[in-house]
């Protein structure tokens, strides 16, 4: 059971847009950045989105990411089969005093 | 350019020892964290404990607590993660990332290392 929940899998057709839910508690999300990671298939993640809503050098502007109070979500616009690929949430947590991921969402481009 | 390369896959057999690494380099290795971070096979990611290299002050996840020592030698820019009796059920891949100030969150990541415990 992750601290972090977020939804096992969604998936949308290409070109399409599809958001990701992170929600959390006060201890983590609620006092602390928000940070998002892909990763693709026999691959290491890789950093996406950083303080809530910052895009790495590098990293499509087609990601975005947002947070309000406990929860946060990591939007892909226009999207592409090479998207395919799990989607990870993780944040500090104060009470734990350490980083605290979600479980991961498996995106699939119909 | 800032890398973290780890050491190979290991196969080892039930209560073996084994001492992992990750070498930092591209980045000055005192300045940030470096965060360990377990993926079972087919599952999530799960954080097992974060070090300093300037001090070793280093915390770790209650999961993994008692089970995993980390440490780090920061004269070689490297950081280990290390069991003393391994269990099947360690058997998964490990990443280390570097970690900026706490609410930072990783941001590079090691190309993991695989680590198979079987009799």
């Amino acid at each position: 059971q992750s601290v972090l929940t977020q939804p096992p899998s969604v998936s949308e057709a290409p070109r399409q847009r599809v958001t990701i839910s992170c929600s959390g508690s006060s201890s983590n999300i609620g006092n602390n950045a928000v940070h998002w990671y892909q990763q693709l298939p026999g691959k290491a993640p890789k950093l996406l989105i950083y303080y809530d809503d910052l895009l790495p050098s590098g990293v499509s502007d087609r990601f975005s990411g947002s947070k309000s109070g406990t929860s946060a979500s990591l939007a892909i616009s226009g999207l592409q089969s090479e998207d395919e690929a799990d989607y990870y949430c993780a944040a500090w947590d104060d009470s734990l005093n350490g980083v605290v991921f979600g479980g991961g969402t498996k995106l699939t481009v119909l | 350019e800032v890398q973290l390369v780890q050491s190979g896959a290991e196969v080892k057999k039930p209560g073996e020892s084994l001492r992992i690494s990750c070498k930092g380099s591209g980045y000055s290795f005192t300045s940030y964290w470096i965060t360990w971070v377990r993926q079972m096979p087919g599952k999530g990611l799960e954080w097992m404990g974060t070090i300093d290299p300037s001090d070793s002050y280093t915390t770790y996840s209650p999961s993994f607590q008692g089970h995993v020592t980390i440490s780090a030698d920061k004269s070689i820019s490297t950081a280990y993660l290390q069991w003393s009796s391994l269990k099947a059920s360690d058997t998964a891949m490990y990443y280390c990332a570097r970690h900026g100030v706490a609410a930072a969150g990783p941001d590079y990541w090691g190309q993991g290392t695989l680590v198979t415990v079987s009799s």
